[in-house]
């Protein structure tokens, strides 16, 4: 069975500082797909970012960039620049073929002014 | 639409009764989703629909919840014998084509509380 683990319950950064949240995950796929939502308290799940496991490129988009890891599966976010908008619970999750998304527990982020 | 909308915002409810969730995807989405999260935790995969049909039902916990969807849009998910333990936030995400390519795009959610 697929799974996600978040280790960092809660993580709070300075105000345009760069943080990365940890996730690792568990697979004998081959072909799956990465994302990150982002889940402010408006309960509302944003993807932020998206990786296909086929790519080795990392993902980016503006501030947000993936480390995608395949062998290590492993898959952290990097947000940089922090803004306090982006106070928010960040989950990391995983889907394959069969289109159902498992999500990690989640990761609660501050960012302080 | 402009998103997915969720129905009611919030419900709460007594032990034993019956309740009805819906959801309105995005329209032109043929494919749609019901997850469940718990308090502190992620969401949990319910049900998948792909247009009328469910798809994989795989994530119902039992034969208490059933969801529907009629003419390949608005969704119902429905709870019988509500018990406390069927608390949580009910949210609902619809994609385009159902493809595992598609993105999926969520709805605020329902939180429901059984008393």
């Amino acid at each position: 069975a697929q799974t996600v683990t978040q280790s960092q319950p809660e993580m709070s950064v300075q105000e345009a500082e760069t943080v990365t949240l940890s996730c690792t995950y568990d697979t004998s796929e081959n072909n799956y797909y990465l994302f990150w939502y982002k889940q402010p308290p408006s309960r509302q799940m944003i993807l932020v970012i998206r990786q296909e496991a086929y790519k080795q490129q990392n993902a980016t988009e503006n501030r947000f960039s993936v480390n995608f890891q395949k062998a290590a599966k492993s898959f952290s976010l990097k947000i940089s620049d922090s803004q306090l908008g982006d106070t928010a619970m960040y989950f990391c999750a995983f889907m394959n073929r069969d289109d159902k998304i498992i999500f990690g527990k989640g990761t609660r982020l501050h960012i302080l002014p | 639409g402009a998103g997915v909308s969720q129905t009611p915002s919030n419900k709460v409810t007594e032990k034993g009764k019956y309740v009805e969730l819906r959801c309105d995807p995005i329209s032109g989405h043929t494919a749609l989703y019901w997850y469940r999260q718990s308090l502190g935790q992620g969401p949990e995969f319910l049900i998948y629909f792909q247009g009328t049909g469910a798809a994989d039902d795989s994530g119902l916990p039992n034969d208490r919840f059933f969801a529907v969807r009629p003419e390949g849009s608005v969704s119902t998910l429905k709870i019988q014998r509500t018990e406390r333990g069927d608390s949580a936030v009910y949210l609902c995400a619809s994609s385009q084509g159902g493809l595992a390519q598609d993105t999926q795009y969520f709805g605020p959610g329902t939180r429901l509380t059984v008393l």
